[in-house]
């Protein structure tokens, strides 16, 4: 079955500070999806980033890096320099494509950057 | 590209009322669009896939019966929440499924629902 979990509930960091958040995944599948997705206090969902689970390649987006390690089954999210505008929930997901791409999501981890 | 819209952005509503949240693909063809529900400071949980032309099909747990969606046409797929009760409150996203894409999913911007 497929799960993902992020355990870090909550996140502080003071601006500026470097901060990982961690994202571990389970799927019986070769072929999945996996994703980023920002939520600010207005509740939309911002897409961050898709990877196959073909591509191990790490990508560098300005201050957002994604570390991908299959063999740990983890997809984790690095923002360097933090700022205040990156308070929000972070939601990693995994899509499962041979059912809809439907996604599961993990229970979200809080970021607060505080000036 | 790639727009999602949700109508209305937020409802109140009596208990015991229906309401109609409506999800559409602005400037593409949806065949598959997804109902999530997101209590708060938890995550999205996934309701029901909608596809177009057919029945939608429910997660467990989730009633049908209470939550009716209808998914008309390649642009449109709605939500109802009959006989609304205060535990329906919630914030309801939807999210549609690019037509001859597989991997990709656009996501609306949500809909808070309060029933008083």
């Amino acid at each position: 079955a497929q799960k993902v979990t992020q355990a870090q509930t909550e996140i502080s960091v003071v601006e500026k500070e470097d901060v990982t958040l961690d994202c571990v995944y389970e799927t019986r599948d070769t072929t999945y999806y996996l994703f980023w997705y920002k939520q600010p206090p207005s509740g939309e969902l911002v897409f961050l980033i898709r990877r196959n689970s073909f591509d191990e390649q790490n990508e560098i987006s300005g201050r957002y890096s994604w570390n991908f390690q299959k063999s740990t089954s983890s997809f984790n999210f690095t923002i360097t320099a933090s700022q205040v505008v990156d308070s929000a929930v972070y939601f990693c997901a995994l899509s499962d494509p041979y059912n809809f791409n439907k996604f599961y999501f993990g229970s979200g981890t809080k970021l607060n950057v505080k000036p | 590209g790639a727009v999602v819209s949700q109508h209305p952005s937020w409802v109140i509503c009596k208990s015991g009322t229906s309401v109609k949240i409506e999800c559409r693909s602005l400037d593409f063809q949806a065949t598959t669009m997804f109902w999530y529900r997101q209590f708060p400071k938890q995550s999205l949980m996934l309701m029901a896939t909608s596809n177009e032309g057919s029945k939608a099909t429910y997660e467990q747990g989730v009633e049908k019966d209470k939550f009716l969606i209808n998914h008309a046409s390649l642009t449109l797929s709605t939500l109802t929440v009959t006989s609304a009760h205060p535990e329906d409150s919630s914030f309801y996203i939807c999210s549609a499924r690019v037509r001859g894409v597989k991997d990709t999913q656009y996501f609306g911007p949500g809909t808070r629902l309060t029933v008083l």
